[in-house]
């Protein structure tokens, strides 16, 4: 198993600009999310998604948009770059019951981003 | 709301001196409670977790954690350090049903 993937390791864009962020786990996991981890404030929950075709906003969804067309697979889109999305974003994935992780989640390697 | 605080941003230890990190969680119930370490420039690895059972919990790396319902806490402990121990440590809450809260992490340095 790969666990939990995440493409690309590393990012930098321009203010304004567009992209996606790939995560993919071959686990078959029911439930991921995405987190962005900033200096002294821990992971904060950005979109979740509790099986394919649902997803929800976490803590701090603004500027960011997911979709879950199948098990496998939960990209983050960032719809229009700022400075303040500059972060390291980490995909997770768990086994969930009631629209929920009951149990750990797997973490990717992470994404590092960079806005100009 | 659930909610988590860890009591140190940073704790400086001795190689080959026991390790306390503390964490403390607000909760109506019961929660699920783990700890997470992310070595630099990596990503998450679970330590250990807490659901219900044996409130003394063993992990990994010698680590171990202890919930005390009365104090709400979850402090990680370990009975002595070693320097590849570097790194940042979470402690995550979780209610069935609901999302995981993280705590903001402390950072564990070890001397040599």
């Amino acid at each position: 198993n790969a666990g939990v993937t995440q493409t690309p390791k590393f990012q930098v864009l321009k203010t304004g600009q567009s992209m996606t962020l790939q995560c993919a786990q071959d686990m078959n996991h029911e439930y991921m999310s995405w987190y962005r981890q900033d200096p002294g404030m821990g992971l904060r929950l950005i979109h979740y998604s509790v099986g394919a075709g649902i997803t929800d906003q976490g803590e701090v969804p603004n500027g960011y948009n997911v979709s879950r067309s199948t098990t496998e697979d939960f990209p983050l889109r960032l719809l229009s770059a700022a400075p303040s999305q500059t972060s390291v974003y980490f995909c997770a994935s768990s086994t969930g019951t009631s629209g929920r992780p009951y149990n750990e989640q797997f973490f990717g390697p992470g994404t590092r981003l960079t806005v100009l | 709301a659930q909610s988590v605080t860890q009591l140190d941003s940073h704790v400086s230890v001795s190689e080959g001196t026991p390790v306390l990190l503390r964490c403390n969680y607000s909760s109506s119930y019961s929660p699920s409670l783990f700890w997470y370490v992310q070595h630099p420039n990596k990503g998450l690895q679970l330590l250990l977790k807490y659901t219900s059972a044996a409130t003394l919990v063993k992990g990994i790396n010698g680590f171990e954690a202890e919930f005390k319902k009365s104090e709400t806490s979850f402090h990680l402990t370990k009975p002595s350090a070693h320097m590849s121990d570097a790194a940042e440590y979470f402690c995550v809450v979780s209610l069935y049903g609901q999302n995981f809260v993280f705590g903001p992490g402390t950072r564990l340095s070890v001397l040599p």
